[in-house]
């Protein structure tokens, strides 16, 4: 069935570049996203990439996506405290078309001062 | 502009109480969509509305029940509430078969003792 890997934990300082990682199973995943969720909050979409791109930059996030290796990651460029957060990765269920979408299970993201 | 709007923010129950979480999205949105989410084990779909008028069970749908009573509101029944049922329960929405994303509601924090 469908799986979504997450690191579950990820530390940086403060300005430095932070690399989220993900591994998926669903060959047929039509969309792909990053949601961010802060404490005692909701999951907030960051941004999404269709399975036919390679590569989206939106200002300081860099998705990349590596089909053959079915491999997402998340780039954040000058980390700051505010990117402190949970970040999970998901996949669309795209042979179904019905809207699912399968979660990872997480990646803590720890900026130290 | 509410978005996802969920109701009630925090409960706790006994086991064996029923109770309804109540779910309603302002966005025109065709798709609804109810998750639990526990510590290292991400998001886990319980049912689904993929348009008014249907309802399908998701990966967990044991000791759930739904109703999508409208457009805007998607309701989750938990008819004789369990220890195990403890969690947060995150309702979402999406303009078309998840695609572009969701748009979550801040959650609901369950407590069942």
């Amino acid at each position: 069935g469908e799986d979504v890997e997450q690191s579950l934990f990820l530390s940086v300082r403060e300005g430095d570049s932070s690399v989220i990682n993900c591994t998926y199973t669903d060959s047929s995943s039509t969309y792909l996203y990053w949601y961010k969720q802060e404490p005692g909050a909701g999951l907030q979409l960051l941004t999404y990439i269709f399975s036919n791109m390679d590569m989206k930059q939106d200002q300081r996030l860099t998705v990349l996506l590596n089909k053959k290796d079915k491999h997402l990651s998340l780039r954040i460029a000058d980390t700051q405290t505010g990117d402190s957060a949970i970040y999970f990765c998901a996949e669309s269920h795209g042979s179904s078309n019905t809207g699912k979408l399968i979660f990872g299970q997480g990646t803590t993201l720890q900026v130290k001062p | 502009n509410a978005g996802v709007t969920q109701t009630p923010k925090f409960q706790v129950l006994k086991t064996g109480q029923s109770m309804t979480l109540q779910c309603a999205q302002d966005m025109n949105h065709n798709s609804m969509y109810w998750y639990r989410q526990d510590p290292g084990m991400g998001l886990r779909l319980i049912y689904y509305s993929a348009s008014e008028g249907t309802t399908d069970k998701g990966e967990v749908p044991n000791g759930y029940n739904v109703s999508r009573l409208n457009k805007r509101e998607f309701s989750l029944r938990l008819e004789s509430a369990a220890p195990s049922q403890t969690s947060v329960y995150f309702c979402a929405s999406s303009r078309d078969r998840g695609n572009y994303g969701y748009t979550f509601g801040s959650g609901t924090r369950l407590t069942v003792v």
